[in-house]
């Protein structure tokens, strides 16, 4: 593929409602990570993925959120019972590896700009 | 805890200046620094990191350990320079820390 993408590109919802947002990373990155843009606030992350292991979920800011990513390569993060300040821009960005060194340069989606009314 | 702060939201030159945005972290280890840029309606990509030690579209960063700083620097600000700029860390085998981003507004 061209790059990460993401979809939906936006996404309206009601509070409570739960939604899920999709990711679909560069073939072959082996890295993908999730990333949380409030105005104002820069990039938070949420979760990240590398290879087989466990991910690293350190970022999730309540267990309304999770996230899967399914054989190794297209992700889903799901938000549950959705508030108002879940409102964001949500992120993806996947890269060759996660080790240190020119491998783990990220590759960013165009992210999907969720908006909880 | 790791944490990088960028002191300036928003930081505006005139074209033909000189441009240097702030960046310090905090990490007690051996960490790697990387700047990202977001232009208006782009995605959000690489600009540099500390370990190539390059120049690109004329932005260089040093990473001073003894200050804990990478500080962005262009000797001659464009137009097109205008973005939304990222310092972030990331130690070894975790995760990435952004820091809240400074706006650049070059001037004409």
């Amino acid at each position: 593929g061209a790059g990460v993408s993401q979809s939906p590109s936006n996404k309206v919802t009601e509070k409570g409602k739960d939604v899920e947002l999709r990711c679909d990373p560069i073939s072959g990155h082996t890295a993908l990570y999730w990333y949380r843009q409030s105005l104002g606030q820069g990039l938070e992350f949420l979760i990240y993925f590398q290879g087989n292991s466990a991910p690293d979920k350190s970022g999730l800011p309540s267990d309304r959120f999770s996230a899967e990513r399914t054989g190794g390569s297209v992700s889903t993060l799901t938000i549950q019972r959705t508030q108002q300040e879940d409102s964001a821009v949500y992120l993806c960005a996947s890269s060759l590896a996660a080790g240190r060194g020119f491998y783990n340069e990220q590759f960013f989606g165009p992210g999907t700009r969720l908006t909880v009314l | 805890a790791q944490r990088v702060t960028q002191p300036e939201k928003l930081l505006s030159v005139f074209k033909g200046a000189p441009v240097e945005l702030k960046c310090n972290y905090s990490y007690s280890g051996s960490p790697e620094l990387f700047w990202y840029v977001q232009y208006s309606r782009q995605r959000l990509q690489l600009l540099l990191r500390h370990i190539s030690r390059e120049s690109i579209k004329g932005f260089t960063a040093d990473l001073n350990k003894g200050e804990t700083s990478f500080h962005l620097k262009k000797p001659f600000a464009q137009e097109e320079d205008s973005a939304m700029y990222y310092c972030a860390l990331r130690s070894y085998g975790q995760n990435f820390v952004f820091g809240p981003g400074t706006r650049l507004s070059v001037l004409p």
